[in-house]
């Protein structure tokens, strides 16, 4: 059973980069096949999916995000990473990290999420 | 304001049958396959449908998911009052070349 666990500071100034990281355990990172997605949910809103890094290191980003959105990998620890630079209080959002098996699988597993506020 | 269009709310009292709507276009349900999340309070989403109609391991066939055109539907039946939840569709969206989730609904069990 895949589990996966957001980590990263739970305070982030504006204009400052925030930095995520999600530690995968129960399969590894490297799994053939396998999306490794960032979702993130407004406080009371809905859900916003912001990239995925692939099990062959490609990302893709959100277009909305793109210009601010660093996704990463690194298979030694079996983690992946989020950094999402020049942050303003419309990014204070629970954010979290999720696996999806293929295309049109939908994200199978999630985090339990980690709430990230900005402010100074 | 969100790409899917779902309601707001829904309601039902145990043992009955309910299904929430999800109107979406051309380039995405249209196009693409709907996946369904169910979010209890407090917690993160979890994968309830995929592919339309497919369930994971382990959610019980209560629940069941449609499409037709540009829309989706999830049904609960035999409702119970754990499956009080914010539920949420999702898909891909050829346009946007986004995923986009609907602003979900929130199922009261009366």
């Amino acid at each position: 059973q895949v589990q996966l666990q957001e980590s990263g500071p739970g305070l982030v100034k504006p204009s400052q980069t925030l930095s995520l990281t999600c530690t995968v355990s129960g399969g590894s990172i490297s799994s053939g096949g396998y999306y490794w997605n960032w979702v993130r949910q407004h406080p009371g809103k809905g859900l916003e999916w912001i990239g995925y890094i692939y099990y062959s290191g490609s990302t893709y980003y959100s277009p909305s995000l793109k210009s601010r959105v660093t996704i990463s990998v690194d298979t030694s620890k079996n983690q992946f990473s989020l950094k999402l630079s020049s942050v303003t209080a419309a990014d204070t959002a629970v954010y979290y990290c999720a696996s999806q098996g293929c295309t049109a699988c939908g994200f199978g597993y999630w985090g339990q999420g980690t709430l990230v506020t900005v402010s100074s | 304001q969100s790409v899917l269009t779902q309601p707001p709310s829904a309601s039902g009292t145990p043992g009955q049958r309910v299904t929430i709507s999800c109107s979406g276009s051309s380039s995405n349900i249209g196009s693409n396959t709907v996946n369904w999340y169910q979010q209890l309070p407090g917690t993160a989403p979890k994968l309830l449908i995929y592919r339309n109609n497919q369930r994971p391991s382990g959610v019980p066939d209560r629940f069941s998911g449609s499409k037709s055109g540009t829309s989706a539907s999830l049904a609960v039946s035999g409702l119970q009052s754990e499956d009080e939840a914010d539920y949420y569709c999702a898909t891909w969206d050829d346009n946007l070349n986004n995923w986009v989730f609907g602003g979900g609904t929130k199922l009261t069990v009366l």
